[in-house]
């Protein structure tokens, strides 16, 4: 079963918008990670962010955790056409040895 | 180029036909990864392999076999291909640090069972 859960799992905004996706998981992790997927390719590695972190930045890209509530967002500020594409989070569950993945939310970013 | 290759990039099997997914990396870590995505529902973990010469199975391993002969490959066995395995297959690699830790993946593999 998934892990993560991503809300909205379509969100459609402007150039110059900012967009915001949220994860929620289910068990304790180690840290959690963003990833990016443009159509047809492979993911491409975002952002980590720590259980004992609570914000982290990265250009343009700001991520939350809250460990209390087991939910992650990721803000993308000042959004751009090539933006586009689909976002997924992914949690480092504690004990085990391999990634856990949501069912992601697909960016369109209108020019 | 470092990173993760995927191949074939396309497959088209018959229904009860075998074949291999081939992947190697030339980042030297030690642990990879096998992937299937279907429309609509992310990842999910097929298999994986912490270090040569070891795999584990992961959430969805039932119709695949994997294999760990170096460091360097790790392949993914269809023995009787089912038109439920029609997906698109990706392999990582994961990368650690002291501050961090990532994966990269390859291309991919799309897959159909007809």
């Amino acid at each position: 079963s998934q892990q993560g859960e991503e809300d909205p799992q379509a969100l459609s905004i402007q150039e110059g918008e900012n967009a915001t996706m949220n994860c929620s998981y289910k068990t304790s992790i180690n840290n959690l990670q963003w990833y990016r997927q443009n159509s047809g390719r492979g993911l491409v590695h975002l952002i980590l962010i720590r259980s004992n972190e609570r914000e982290k930045h990265s250009g343009r890209l700001r991520v939350t955790l809250d460990t209390s509530k087991k939910s992650s967002s990721l803000l993308i500020t000042a959004s751009r056409a090539a933006d586009t594409a689909s976002y997924f989070c992914a949690t480092a569950d504690t004990g085990r040895r391999a990634l856990t993945f949501g069912s992601g939310t697909r960016l369109q970013v209108q020019p | 180029n470092a990173g993760v290759t995927q191949t074939p990039k396309f497959q088209v099997l018959k229904t009860g036909q075998s074949m291999t997914l081939q992947c190697a990396q030339d980042m030297n870590h030690n642990s990879m990864y096998w992937y299937r995505q279907d429309p609509g529902m992310g990842l999910r973990l097929i298999y994986y392999s912490a270090s040569e010469g070891t795999t584990d199975k992961g959430e969805v391993p039932n119709g695949y076999n994997v294999s760990r002969l170096n460091k360097r490959e790790f392949s993914l066995r269809l023995e009787s291909a089912a038109p439920s395995q029609t997906s698109v297959y990706f392999c990582a690699v994961r990368t650690r640090g002291a501050t961090n830790e990532k994966l990269f993946f390859g291309s991919g593999t799309q897959l159909s069972v007809l």
